[in-house]
């Protein structure tokens, strides 16, 4: 079974702060992905990546910014973490593009921002 | 781009049938993705069609009609579990685009 692995199931920061959320797949997929997750407005895509070093914005990518020093990691990093960032964040990986590739995702990482 | 539409919540009763329905527009086809979620856990995979027409797993069913770009799951014998999020998505230029959701509640 593919295992996707979010290192945080909650965490609580304060504005400001720099935080990092980690996601580890263990089945040597080539694409792994960060989403966020809100109330009334769905999965919202913020950075992916296709390839180790690799990286590509998503449509939120604004306060965010990613690494992939590995094939099997990919981090999430918040610069500056502010209250409108509080939010589910999930990760996923997958094994061929998009267009046909079925997402495995963790368990998801509930972030507050006080 | 893609934008996809889904109802928001419905409500079923146990052991009855319930059709979601997603209808969506997009400038290129790439077949399009059902997940499930639960409260408080991951999305799973449920299905993925590309062609026309129905196709049945166990008590879960997805259709699609490309030309209308409409889609629909439907959910047989509904049971107590079935009671989470369903998702549907499209791929597209960049990764899944995710719909809303629909939540549904299955009640006895």
């Amino acid at each position: 079974d593919v295992k996707v692995t979010q290192s945080s199931r909650y965490l609580v920061k304060r504005t400001g702060e720099k935080v990092f959320l980690e996601c580890v797949q263990d089945m040597d997929h080539e694409n792994m992905f960060w989403y966020r997750q809100d109330p009334g407005l769905g999965l919202r895509l913020i950075y992916f990546s296709y390839d180790v070093k690799m990286k590509e914005k998503g449509d939120i990518p604004e306060g965010y910014s990613v690494s992939r020093e590995k094939k099997e990691r990919f981090s999430l990093i918040l610069e500056s973490a502010s209250t409108n960032q509080t939010s589910m964040y999930l990760c996923a990986s997958s094994l061929y593009p998009s267009s046909t590739g079925e997402l495995f995702f963790g368990e998801g990482s509930r972030l507050t921002v006080l | 781009g893609q934008n996809i539409d889904q109802p928001t919540e419905m409500t079923a009763t146990e052991g009855a049938i319930v059709q979601i329905n997603c209808t969506y527009q997009t400038s290129g086809f790439n077949g399009l993705f059902w997940y499930q979620q639960h409260a408080g856990e991951a999305p799973t995979f449920l299905s993925y069609n590309v062609l026309d027409g129905l196709e049945e797993k166990g008590r879960f069913s997805s259709f699609l009609s490309r030309s209308k770009g409409y889609s629909y799951l439907l959910l047989k014998e509904l049971q107590m579990k079935d009671s989470a999020s369903y998702l549907c998505a499209l791929p597209g230029d960049t990764p899944l685009v995710f719909g809303k959701g629909t939540r549904l509640s299955v009640i006895a």
